[in-house]
């Protein structure tokens, strides 16, 4: 039972590249979401899925697209990167998006762009 | 949509004594308020959780308490040890919909 797996780790880009940061986890969560750790700014909600085939925004979602065509998997798309995008990008997973059901977070991807 | 205002963004204390950290949320439908801490270069790991349905929830050394009608939230770290060091996060779910909002954090350190 590996969790929230997330790849790659580390990643450079140049402006205006595109790469796709992967998230699987193997706990048959309903609920996944992608989040941007910037400093003094905490976790800011990027997009979120409750399920497999349904995806929805959250609080900075431009730049960014989803897709979830499994239930385990919930990859992120920069499709034109930009100096703004460089953060950390945690994933994480959890049961369900209602109640108090706790969210799993994978160890995070570190992107910068230049 | 919800807004969470954590405070303070820093707190040093003597390993021994005691930290709290306060936050506050603006959407009186939410009903689930977990903590998370995160160490440097860590994901960040649930520590503990409240629903609005409880007014204080305990641990060991660390509690949270709610009070519903001022809209706020606090953890409290009783004893504190070096290894509590580390980044706290409060979050506040609106039952109305699936997002997670998060505090801006609070950086604490214990001296020895």
């Amino acid at each position: 039972n590996a969790g929230v797996t997330q790849t790659p780790k580390f990643q450079v880009l140049k402006t205006g590249q595109s790469m796709t940061l992967q998230c699987a986890q193997d706990m048959n969560h309903e609920y996944m979401s992608w989040y941007r750790q910037d400093p003094g700014m905490g976790l800011r909600l990027i997009h979120y899925s409750v399920g497999a085939g349904i995806t929805d925004q959250g609080e900075v979602p431009n730049g960014y697209n989803v897709s979830r065509s499994t239930t385990e998997d919930f990859p992120l798309r920069l499709l034109s990167a930009a100096p703004s995008q460089t953060s950390v990008y945690f994933c994480a997973s959890s049961y369900s998006g209602q109640g108090n059901q706790p969210q799993h977070f994978g160890d995070g991807t570190r992107l910068s762009i230049l | 949509g919800e807004n969470v205002e954590q405070h303070p963004s820093t707190l040093s204390v003597q390993e021994g004594d005691s930290a709290v950290i306060k936050c506050t949320y603006s959407d009186s439908a939410s009903n689930y308020f977990p903590w998370y801490k995160q160490e440097l270069g860590k994901r960040p790991q649930l520590i503990i959780d409240i629903r609005s349905n409880v007014g204080e929830k305990k641990d060991q050394r660390i509690a949270v308490t709610l009070n519903k009608t001022a809209k706020h939230f606090s953890l409290h770290i009783t004893e504190t040890q070096p290894e509590d060091s580390a980044v706290y996060f409060c979050a506040a779910r609106s039952a109305a919909g699936n997002k997670l909002t998060f505090g801006g954090g609070t950086r604490v350190l214990v001296k020895p």
